[in-house]
């Protein structure tokens, strides 16, 4: 199985909005609607920041949102503030009850 | 607090053995299928797989199946991971990390215990 692809780098500066991709194929994002995202900060464990394609967990800022069209699923973060800086990656649900990520997106508040 | 801590990392001689254990408080774990996720430095996560509540099902990744052994003591509130035949790419920080329960989230992870393979 391999890797979702994501830009290895996105940047904005404060106040403005960014969108990460992340390309899989018809037999992970294509086929499902749970693509997740997850948030990363150095030294720290992801923290789960969207589920299921566009749901955002108790306690996370509806600046973040996801969307999905064919086999790219997307984050968008409006607003863009300091702390937002971070890895992000994006998982997908796949065939044969597995999970794949993505290789990640560094983010630079500028 | 809801909260995983993972244990067992260290040095490992290729070839050798290593059990990593995940210890889970604040919610109830039988109710949640448990996973385990690994980050080599550097790179993106990747998922090893997840086991059901009470067992009975579990599910790999290619890169692990036949070495790797996932279990669980629900009466401990605990997570097991027996890595047998490691090699040098299994060198990572070993991260368990909860299932939502009927969503495909990963809402809780650990801290992460770091797995070193090298002679």
């Amino acid at each position: 199985q391999s890797a979702l692809t994501q830009p290895a780098s996105v940047s904005g500066s404060p106040g403005q909005s960014i969108t990460i991709s992340c390309t899989g194929t018809s037999s992970d994002i294509g086929a499902y609607d749970y693509v997740s995202w997850y948030q990363q900060h150095p030294g720290k464990a992801p923290k789960l920041m969207i589920y299921d394609v566009s749901n955002r967990p108790s306690g996370i800022s509806n600046r973040f949102s996801g969307s999905k069209s064919g086999n790219t699923a997307s984050l968008t973060i409006s607003g863009l503030q300091a702390e937002d800086e971070a890895d992000y990656f994006c998982c997908s649900y796949t065939r044969y009850y597995s999970r794949v990520f993505g290789g990640g997106t560094k983010l630079t508040v500028l | 607090e809801v909260q995983l801590v993972e244990s067992g990392g260290g040095l490992v001689q290729p070839g050798g053995s290593l059990r990593l254990s995940c210890v889970a408080s604040g919610f109830t774990f039988s109710g949640h299928w448990m996973s385990w996720v690994r980050q080599a430095p550097g790179k993106g996560p990747e998922w090893l797989g997840n086991i059901k509540t009470d067992g009975s099902e579990k599910y790999y990744v290619d890169s692990v199946r036949g070495r790797f052994t996932m279990s669980r003591d629900n009466a401990r509130n605990s997570l097991y991971l027996q890595m047998n035949s490691l090699r040098a790419e299994d060198t990572a920080v070993y991260y368990c990390a909860r299932d939502q329960a009927g969503y495909f989230g990963l809402d809780v992870w650990g801290q992460g215990t770091t797995v070193t393979v090298s002679s």
